[in-house]
């Protein structure tokens, strides 16, 4: 069974409009996180949550917003999506800072395309 | 400013030869190393990790050579297998891990039978 599901698999939006990429992860972990992968640009980091808490954020805009209902999921809303959000969206998650193991685990990833 | 940097981008070795990626990095904080594979279409997996207090790691056929000195690393892949074949990133934490990781931009391997 998958431990990291992202859904859906595959998004297209359109310029302007607003989507939610949900993550959820049955590994028992208490750290989350978003990472990013475009073809400009290598997997890139872009939140980490700890205890339901935004741990670090390095997203320049502000229209990419996570939002944690359970300490389990990680969703990622994106507002007045544009073309350059074109990207692989990744979800990972550990144990916590100071936890039994630092590795991240990742999810399958969400497509989005944005015309 | 890049700071993983990985090498080669693409690789092609035969059957059963040894693949050889390299990787460097800039920060001196960064002091957990893991290695990702990631087919098309899929995330990327942890392969195998290693700490900075370590010079190298062996887990099968995948060894990793590390050079704190030269911030320097390097992951072998013995007898490589056609299954083999993917994308592998070199990546880099501070802090064992418990925090973001930056990535390399991946080393593309090819494994001709």
């Amino acid at each position: 069974d998958p431990k990291i599901i992202q859904k859906p698999k595959y998004l297209v939006a359109v310029t302007g409009s607003e989507k939610i990429l949900i993550c959820e992860q049955y590994l028992g972990h208490n750290a989350m996180y978003w990472y990013r992968q475009s073809a400009k640009k290598p997997l890139e980091f872009m939140f980490s949550y700890s205890y339901q808490k935004l741990m670090d954020n390095q997203t320049a805009s502000s229209r990419f917003q996570p939002q944690s209902s359970k300490k389990n999921h990680l969703d990622l809303q994106i507002t007045a999506l544009k073309p350059d959000d074109s990207a692989t969206y990744f979800c990972a998650s550990s144990h916590p800072r100071g936890g039994r193991g630092a590795e991240q685990f990742f999810g399958p990833g969400t497509r989005l395309t944005v015309l | 400013q890049q700071q993983v940097r990985q090498s080669p981008q693409s690789l092609t070795v035969w059957e059963g030869e040894t693949a050889i990626l390299n990787c460097s990095y800039e920060d001196s904080t960064f002091n957990y190393f893991p290695w990702y594979q990631q087919f098309p279409g899929e995330g990327p997996a942890l392969l195998i990790s290693i700490r900075s207090v370590s010079d190298k790691k062996e887990d099968g056929r995948f060894t990793i050579f590390f050079n704190k000195r030269e911030k320097k690393l390097s992951l072998h892949i013995t007898d490589s297998q056609p299954g083999d074949s993917a994308t592998y990133f070199c990546a880099a934490s501070a802090n064992y891990g418990n925090e973001k990781i930056t990535f390399g931009a991946g080393t593309k391997l090819t494994i001709k039978p």
